[in-house]
């Protein structure tokens, strides 16, 4: 069966400094990855899509990145954090062949202070 | 651009009783229609889906209705329960592209 990995499961970091996330997904091969953001109270927000390595795809310009170093691996980054960059954040895989549903991770709470 | 508009934001409902949820969509690709539960700190969790060939779907106490001319499809739950409080997102996706569109997300409470 197919699961997903995210860590940190919670992240206090002050202003300025970097960011990462992992996710890493199992029991699949070529799987279509996301990055959600949640802000508090607020709906799921697409940051990044990827459908292979080294592809990716932004959805809204920020101040993060992401990268795909390896077929079942996601990574978003940020070089300086921002207070607006708090939230609750969300890797998601979907099947490869056919879009379907997405499968989310548990997700990483993000506090920027 | 919200292409999966999804009402209402908040809903509070009693035990025993039911739980509706709507949402609409625009783009008339949308070929698969799942829902999602998310319950506080957890990331969302699948809980039933539909394509648009039929026209309601019930799994236990959760069905799916579907009206593909009115580009409409809701959530009912039945006899609510205090532990169905949650978050239900619906969305929507095109078969052979890469994403799923979310609606805004339904917070849902369920007062014994």
């Amino acid at each position: 069966s197919q699961t997903i990995h995210q860590w940190p499961a919670t992240l206090v970091q002050p202003v300025g400094s970097p960011l990462s996330l992992e996710c890493t997904v199992e029991g699949t091969s070529n799987p279509n990855l996301y990055w959600y953001r949640q802000a508090a109270g607020r709906g799921l927000q697409l940051l990044f899509y990827s459908v292979g390595i080294g592809q990716i795809s932004s959805e809204v310009p920020q101040n993060l990145s992401a990268s795909r170093p390896q077929d079942r691996q996601f990574i978003l980054s940020s070089k300086k954090l921002l207070l607006s960059d708090s939230g609750f954040y969300l890797c998601a895989w979907s099947p490869g062949t056919q879009n379907t549903e997405a499968f989310f991770g548990q997700g990483t709470r993000l506090t920027v202070v | 651009q919200q292409q999966v508009k999804q009402s209402p934001q908040s809903l509070i409902v009693q035990k025993g009783g039911i739980s509706i949820i709507n949402c609409a969509y625009e783009n008339t690709a949308f070929d698969y229609f799942p829902w999602y539960q998310q319950f506080p700190g957890k990331g969302p969790a699948l809980l039933i889906a539909i394509r648009p060939d039929v026209s309601e779907k019930k799994e236990g106490r959760f069905t799916i209705s579907f009206n593909k001319s009115a580009k409409q499809f809701s959530l009912h739950i039945m006899d609510s329960q205090p532990g169905d409080s949650a978050t239900y997102f619906c969305a929507a996706s095109i078969h052979g592209y890469q994403k799923v569109t979310f609606g805004i997300g339904t917070k849902l409470q369920v007062i014994p």
